[in-house]
């Protein structure tokens, strides 16, 4: 089973509707992220937490928001989706313990086109 | 604010020869990864550089950081076709000390041709 999973992997919506994205870690790390990847942009940081009790804004963030549930579990959400929002999702996670400290380790993806 | 440029954009090289990558950031930081992601995947990590004078070797790939200059090269030796994916290098956005915003560079399309 993959460490770090994200759901849906695809999604299509229209212009104006609310969609979360949903990622989850068995790697038992603290801290999680969100990314958006666009062409020719490298990948953008959307929030993080360290822990359940703190989140903060990344780059960003205007448009989002997010969702610490668990240890486990961060959830980002689109609360009224535009077509600039269309692009590529990575959740990422990462510890601050062992030989590849502060290493982030990303989640498949997640494709969302705005129509 | 910290920004960060690698180059070249696009490489297409033939199997066997050698060549370089660059990641230069604007302010200082003292830890630096490498990153690789095949088409329609995600990342996965190559390399953590965690001081001034870092080198780390993996395969064909070694990856090298003067924090000085700000820069860090990602070296690739007798490229294979396998090596064909988009390279980031990724900062982090502090300096003693993580804070674990990373901040990426826009990404190496590497293409070895046979």
């Amino acid at each position: 089973d993959a460490d770090v999973t994200q759901t849906p992997r695809n999604r299509i919506t229209k212009t104006g509707k609310r969609i979360m994205l949903e990622c989850s870690q068995t790697k038992g790390h603290d801290r999680m992220y969100w990314y958006r990847q666009d062409p020719g942009l490298g990948l953008r940081l959307i929030y993080y937490s360290f822990d359940v009790k703190d989140i903060n804004k990344g780059e960003i963030s205007d448009g989002y928001s997010v969702s610490r549930q668990a240890q486990a579990k961060f959830s980002l959400s689109l609360e009224s989706a535009i077509p600039n929002q269309t692009a590529l999702y990575f959740c990422a996670t990462s510890d601050t313990s062992g030989g590849q400290k502060d290493t982030q380790y990303f989640g498949p993806g997640t494709r969302l086109t705005v129509l | 604010e910290l920004k960060v440029e690698q180059n070249p954009l696009f490489l297409s090289m033939q199997e066997g020869k050698n060549y370089t990558i660059y990641c230069n950031y604007s302010t200082t930081s003292d830890r630096l990864y490498w990153y690789r992601q095949d088409p329609g995947k995600s990342l996965e990590s190559l390399f953590v550089l965690l001081s001034n004078g870092a080198v780390k070797q993996e395969g064909r790939l070694m990856a090298s950081l003067d924090t000085k200059a700000r820069l860090s090269t990602l070296h690739i030796t007798a490229a294979v076709h396998d090596l064909s994916a988009t390279y980031f290098c990724a900062v982090d956005d502090g300096y003693g000390g993580a804070t674990n915003k990373l901040i990426f560079g826009t990404g190496t399309l590497l293409a070895v041709q046979p």
